[in-house]
């Protein structure tokens, strides 16, 4: 079945440093990808997102680039805050016809230090 | 803007007690779900509704129940509450469905089953 495997935290970075957390997927079709956030005691909100192939998604300085050949979806941030420090969650959208539910994987917790 | 809203917050329950957690949208979305969230888990779905009056299974729906009672609210009911269920539970929420299909999370369910 589909499926997502990001890279194990935790991650912890000095504040200004570059961020990357890595996330491939296993998916029949064309599935959207998407970043979650989750910040302490907080649900989860959406980061960014792309629809297809070569489609970079892009919010609050995160981005990531959708590509197919490598069935990758990385995050990326140029410079950390410690605001950013939360976990974060890559899923994939396989039905987006008739259903919408999320595939997500594990988590990456992110500890930005001053 | 309220979005996705559930109750309880928190909630402790002895072995065998039953509960019914609530969840209510205002953004006249037509899908909503139940999801887990345990740790190094990452995020599973356990029921889900795509429409009014239409519910379905997730891939962990075993001890749970689900009512769509309108297109607002779906609640999830756990008959004889086990340990195994202690996690936190999200409910969420998404509109026309498609490519790129955002979810939108409530703020979340912490449950202890003792």
């Amino acid at each position: 079945g589909d499926s997502v495997t990001q890279m194990e935290g935790p991650v912890t970075l000095s504040e200004e440093a570059f961020l990357t957390i890595n996330c491939t997927y296993t998916a029949t079709g064309y599935p959207s990808l998407f970043w979650y956030v989750q910040y302490p005691g907080e649900g989860l909100q959406l980061l960014l997102k792309a629809t297809k192939a070569d489609d970079k998604g892009s919010n609050k300085g995160f981005e990531a680039t959708y590509r197919k050949e490598t069935t990758s979806f990385h995050l990326e941030k140029g410079s950390v805050q410690v605001s950013d420090s939360a976990v974060y969650f890559c899923a994939l959208s396989d039905k987006g016809g008739s259903q919408g539910n999320l595939i997500f994987g594990k988590g990456t917790k992110l500890s930005v230090k001053p | 803007n309220a979005g996705v809203t559930q109750t309880p917050k928190f909630q402790v329950l002895k072995t065998g007690q039953s509960m019914t957690l609530q969840c209510a949208q205002d953004m006249n979305h037509n899908s909503m779900y139940w999801y887990r969230q345990d740790p190094g888990m990452g995020l599973r779905l356990i029921y889900y509704s795509a429409s009014e009056g239409t519910t379905d299974k997730g891939e962990v729906p075993n001890g749970y129940n689900v009512s769509r009672l309108n297109k607002r609210e779906f609640s999830l009911r756990l008959e004889s509450a086990a340990p195994s269920q202690t996690s936190v539970y999200f409910c969420a929420s998404s509109g026309v469905q498609g490519p790129g299909n955002t979810i939108y999370f409530g703020e979340g369910s912490w449950l202890t089953v003792v």
